[in-house]
């Protein structure tokens, strides 16, 4: 198995443009995680699914962001528009109910100028 | 909410034990987490322990799980200049839903 596949693995956009962040989680996983990491706030969950259904969005900063999952297989992480603020490293990771532990991606590491 | 919390940083010599500790606030915490961050790459998990053992060992890495005073420690044993990263621990609580709550990170740093 290639892992959890997130892309682009850098991101550059000015502010104000539309950022669309992907990933492809392990095939079979049921549970699918957005993360943020900064040095300011360090890791923080924006949101995870279960079956595709979004369980908890209560980590979405505000109503820029919005997350999809559109089949099993994949993930979308969009901002619109992008700030500066929103510069950080963000990492989707998967799992699968019965096992532990979560699987990371190599994260997408977005800045905003 | 549940808090983890960890110390910012650790140096040790190679050779040396390291010792990395975390405090969480849940007391429903039904497993406890180890995962090591290396630049540029996502968390890797490196162990884990169930809430109802007090002590776990794998290799070089043990970790102590004090359920009373919700504290949790890695042990690595024999530290590499590869063991230099960032490690967080993380707990997973009662309500289920595979979510994990993750700590602040520590950054060790191995020294020759």
């Amino acid at each position: 198995d290639a892992g959890v596949i997130q892309s682009p693995r850098h991101e550059v956009t000015e502010m104000g443009q539309e950022v669309t962040l992907r990933c492809k989680p392990i095939s079979g996983h049921d549970y699918l995680f957005w993360y943020r990491q900064t040095m300011m706030r360090g890791l923080e969950l924006l949101i995870y699914f279960n079956n595709n259904v979004p369980i908890d969005d209560s980590g979405m900063p505000e109503d820029r962001f919005s997350a999809k999952m559109p089949n099993a297989s994949f993930s979308t992480l969009k901002i619109q528009p992008s700030e500066p603020r929103d510069s950080a490293v963000y990492f989707c990771a998967s799992s699968f109910s019965g096992t532990h532990g979560y699987t990371f991606g190599s994260g997408t590491r977005l800045t905003v100028v | 909410g549940e808090d983890v919390e960890q110390s910012l940083f650790l140096s040790v010599r190679e050779g040396d034990s390291s010792v990395i500790n975390c405090t969480y606030t849940d007391s429903s915490s039904t497993y406890l987490y180890w995962y090591k961050q290396e630049p540029g790459a996502g968390l890797q998990l490196l162990t884990y322990i169930f809430s109802n053992m007090d002590m776990k060992q794998d290799q070089r890495l043990t970790v102590l799980l004090n359920k009373k005073d919700k504290h949790l420690s890695l042990r690595i044993a024999d530290t590499q200049t590869g063991d230099s990263a960032i490690y967080f621990c993380a707990e997973r609580g009662a309500g289920g839903g595979n979510k994990l709550t993750f700590g602040t990170g520590t950054q060790l740093k191995v020294e020759l």
